[in-house]
């Protein structure tokens, strides 16, 4: 297994430009995850999916589009990139969460390194 | 106040040393809790759940105090390869939200 694969792993955009960024996941996973992660901010969540066809806003999702039609991919779009977004983003899913007496843990992709100039 | 709060080291130990790292969340919801090891430049890894039994794994150690609402990671005789930054995270209840510390580093020095 692959477990969670990220493409692409490094990308410099100019302002004003759009990139989509892939995961996918070879776990059968139903939930996905998009993060970013700044120096001294830790991981934030941008949007996530709780099953194919359904994504919700996470803590940072201004200017950020998300899809999921198959189940093992979620898209993550960025349509006008700003410097602001230069990040690193990561990808995450989970088997399921927020139950009592259940853990899940989430596995995470190896990252995409954005840079906007 | 921060939902997962950490102390962000860095902590500085020689080989062989004792460390413990302590996580404080917010949610008294809280039900599931996790640390998760992150190298320089790479991806968050799970290093382990912690149960409210507290768990042990080898020389890693985690505990839950409810009461006081925090979590801790204990590690014995410290490598040179335990050198990372420790990540707290919170899963509460009923929420597909994990909520993630900003990580307590670690060198351990020769």
């Amino acid at each position: 297994n692959a477990g969670v694969t990220q493409t692409p792993k490094f990308r410099v955009l100019k302002t004003g430009q759009s990139m989509t960024l892939l995961c996918a996941q070879d776990m059968n996973h139903e939930y996905m995850y998009w993060y970013r992660q700044d120096p001294g901010m830790g991981l934030r969540l941008i949007h996530y999916s709780v099953g194919e066809g359904t994504t919700a806003k996470g803590e940072v999702p201004d200017g950020y589009n998300v899809s999921r039609l198959k189940k093992q991919n979620f898209l993550l779009g960025l349509e006008s990139a700003a410097p602001s977004q230069t990040s690193v983003y990561f990808c995450a899913s989970s088997y399921g969460a927020g139950r009592i007496l259940i853990s899940y843990e989430q596995y995470f992709g190896p990252g995409t390194r954005l840079t906007v100039t | 106040r921060k939902e997962v709060e950490q102390d962000p080291g860095p902590f500085n130990v020689p080989e062989g040393a004792t460390v413990a790292f302590n996580c404080t969340y917010s949610n008294s919801a809280s039900q599931s809790f996790f640390w998760y090891r992150q190298d320089c430049r790479k991806e968050p890894k799970l290093l382990m759940s912690v149960y409210s039994s507290g768990n042990e794994d080898g020389r890693f150690t985690a505990q839950l105090n409810r009461a006081s609402q925090y979590i801790s990671l204990l590690i014995r005789d410290s490598k040179l390869s335990d050198s990372a930054t420790y990540l707290c995270v919170v899963n509460p209840s009923g929420t597909y939200k994990y909520i993630f510390g900003t990580g307590t580093r670690l060198k351990v020095l020769a």
